[in-house]
């Protein structure tokens, strides 16, 4: 989910289970959407995209979930390590011609422990 | 490609003084972003160009904030004077127009005392 103020939420697991992450967004008119991972003193890395005339899209060990009626937004990563601990954004990308800019939630922080 | 490389990786100065931050993006990107990350605010995007051209610098908090882009291989972001509430991590990242998804440096961490 998102966070208010200074605290992000944080989701903690065991090592080997299943994590999902929600987002909420906000812009009906977004056309795809990005969930980027930042470790810790490093800068976000992608992770996986999903346009909006999709439902669901998979990778290596995780899956993003669309759900335009609601304007939900989540990804899941199977068989969690410690090196998924991170903070997880979703972004959201309104695109005309050429290239738009991605508006970032605030985040959710993932704790794996082994 | 080492990817976006920015520099200084830590900066620390006095309130009043001059910050420059530094970027390179990946060769061949057209786009560049400068983000600032703060954990009441999160990430928030500052400004971009295209083709080294600004294109929107709607998310510069102040007059204080100014960054060029001199060339395809270059950006600076620049505050001055400095203030304490500067204090942030600020991020470049570029992307070309193919890419669905926009390319980090490790950021610079910024702290105004």
């Amino acid at each position: 989910g998102e966070s208010v103020g200074l605290h992000l939420p944080t989701l903690s697991v065991q090592e080997g289970d299943n994590s999902i992450i929600n987002c909420a967004y906000s812009n009906s008119a977004s056309d795809y959407f990005i969930w980027y991972k930042q470790e810790s003193g490093k800068g976000p890395q992608f992770i996986i995209d999903i346009r909006s005339n999709m439902d669901k899209r998979q990778g290596q060990r995780v899956t993003v979930l669309l759900n335009k009626t609601v304007k939900h937004l989540s990804l899941q990563i199977a068989a969690t390590q410690p090196g998924d601990s991170a903070v997880y954004f979703c972004a959201e990308n309104i695109g005309d011609s050429g290239y738009s800019t991605l508006t970032f939630g605030k985040g959710t922080m993932l704790l794996v422990s082994p | 490609d080492a990817g976006v490389i920015q520099s200084p990786r830590h900066e620390v100065t006095e309130m009043g003084q001059e910050v420059t931050l530094r970027c390179k993006p990946i060769s061949g990107h057209d786009y560049l972003f400068w983000y600032r990350q703060t954990m009441m605010r999160g990430l928030e995007l500052l400004i971009y160009f295209n083709n080294n051209v600004p294109i929107d610098d709607s998310g510069m908090p102040e007059d204080r904030f100014s960054a060029k882009m001199p060339n395809a291989s270059f950006s600076t972001l620049k505050i001055q004077p400095s203030e304490p509430r500067d204090s942030a991590v600020y991020f470049c990242a570029s992307s070309s127009i193919t890419d669905t998804e926009a390319f980090f440096g490790q950021g610079t961490r910024l702290t105004v005392v």
